[in-house]
């Protein structure tokens, strides 16, 4: 069984300074996906960032960037220079050869 | 690219009605798209895989014969809820993968912006 956990429920940041949201995950599978996806108040999942297993190198989209640590199965999301639009809930997800499995989330707050 | 439509986005009806909610892939095509509930602030549950042209895969716990699932093309699944009740009532989200070999992302989901049901 796969399984994705984030240990945080509820994070805030400053606008313009930077946060991290954390995510471990398991699973048997040797190739697999992982996603960072948020979820606004109009309820939207949107795909934030991406990654495959078998890259080494951490995926980045302009603000977001990930801490992929494989041998640890850690999948850290990062979010600089935070702005008010990225107050959300944010998901982590799993997949291999098997649906999305999603952990908990975390509801990020910005603080202006 | 990869957009997803949800239709209705909201609907209200009558326990013992039906409700049927679309999803359709606008830009691409998927083989497989999934159906989940959402409850207020919790994460998304799944309920069922719809394969194209095949029978729908099912979460444990979840009634087949209340939640239909027809996924009759390349870009088309629906939901149905059958003799809807109040404890039907939920955020109704589904998501589609692109179709091997299309371009993009293929182990990606994308999702539509739900469909809130309420059932009085």
């Amino acid at each position: 069984a796969q399984t994705v956990t984030q240990s945080q429920p509820e994070m805030s940041v400053q606008e313009a300074e930077t946060v991290t949201l954390s995510c471990t995950y398991d699973t048997s599978e040797s190739d697999y996906y992982l996603f960072w996806y948020k979820q606004p108040p109009s309820r939207q999942m949107i795909l934030v960032i991406r990654q495959e297993a078998y890259k080494q190198q951490n995926a980045t989209e302009n603000r977001f960037s990930v801490n992929f640590q494989k041998a640890a199965k850690s999948f850290s999301l990062k979010i600089s220079d935070s702005q008010l639009g990225d107050a959300a809930m944010y998901f982590c997800a799993l997949t291999g050869n098997t649906p999305l499995v999603f952990g908990k989330g975390t509801r990020l707050s910005v603080i202006a | 690219g990869a957009v997803v439509s949800q239709h209705p986005s909201w609907v209200i009806c009558k326990s013992g009605t039906s409700v049927k909610i679309e999803c359709r892939s606008l830009d691409f095509q998927a083989t497989t798209m999934f159906w989940y509930r959402q409850f207020p602030k919790q994460s998304l549950m799944l309920m069922a895989t719809s394969n194209e042209g095949s029978k729908a895969t099912y979460e444990q716990g979840v009634e087949k014969d209340k939640f239909l699932i027809n996924h009759a093309s390349l870009t088309l699944s629906t939901l149905t809820v059958t003799s809807a009740h109040p404890e039907d009532s939920s955020f109704y989200i589904c998501s589609a993968r692109r179709l091997a070999g299309g371009g993009g992302y293929q182990e990606t989901q994308y999702f539509g912006p739900g469909t809130r049901l309420l059932v009085l």
